[in-house]
């Protein structure tokens, strides 16, 4: 079946615009998570789902980073006010439960700020 | 600071060898999982163990845990060349679904010469 996708696969934007990426997990995970990976570094937990709530945001690096889940399946970061220190790799996963079960990735979004 | 801690950062074997990474992590997990990446973008799951679990095998993979010493390893019998890539190890953390994020270590970058 089809695996997490994520859209946009690369962004280019400029410092203080606002961006939005998507991730579609996949069909019947109830857990999706976001992780920041920076160049050369390994990943960084943001935030994660279990159906449409967050119970953990604790991985936000500031109020500039939100995201929803709606519907229990599709989920949007959202970045306001870029910086250059937010390019990296945004990557998003999805599991089937949230204990014990591996977590599937998208591709990522490669977000660079100029 | 992050939970995991590969050893060694980088290593290269020649085709046909094995290759053992390690990694160290410090507070207690329900569940640890090893992820390869390639070329900088979506991660594979590979294996997962959990807290219970001593050792697991999945065809040319063979992973042990530790939790006295906090540690785990992973070897690659026989190794190719496709398995070039960066190997990460993640500890899972859930507490009643209060957070279920894996926390990843830094990586190891396996090249494998032909």
């Amino acid at each position: 079946g089809a695996g997490v996708s994520q859209s946009p696969s690369n962004k280019v934007t400029e410092k203080g615009k606002d961006v939005e990426l998507r991730c579609d997990p996949i069909s019947g995970h109830t857990a999706l998570y976001w992780y920041r990976q920076r160049l050369g570094q390994g990943l960084e937990f943001l935030i994660y789902f279990q159906g449409n709530s967050a119970p953990d945001k604790s991985g936000l690096p500031s109020d500039r980073f939100s995201a929803e889940r709606t519907g229990g399946s599709v989920s949007t970061l959202t970045i306001q006010r870029t910086q250059q220190e937010d390019s990296a790799v945004y990557l998003c996963a999805s599991s089937l439960r949230w204990a014990n079960y591996e977590q599937y990735f998208g591709p990522g979004t490669r977000l660079t700020v100029t | 600071s992050q939970q995991g801690e590969e050893d060694p950062q980088a290593l290269s074997i020649q085709e046909g060898e094995n290759a053992t990474m390690n990694c160290s992590y410090k507070t207690s997990i329900n569940n640890l999982q090893w992820y390869r990446q390639n070329s900088g973008r979506g991660l594979v799951h590979l294996i997962l163990i959990r807290s219970n679990e001593r050792e697991k095998h999945s065809g040319r993979l063979r992973v042990t845990l530790d939790t006295s010493k906090k540690s785990s390893s992973l070897l690659i019998t026989a190794s190719r060349a496709a398995d070039t890539a960066s190997y990460f190890c993640a500890t899972a953390m859930f507490d009643g679904g209060a957070t279920n994020k894996l926390i990843f270590g830094t990586g190891t970058l396996l090249a494998v010469q032909p």
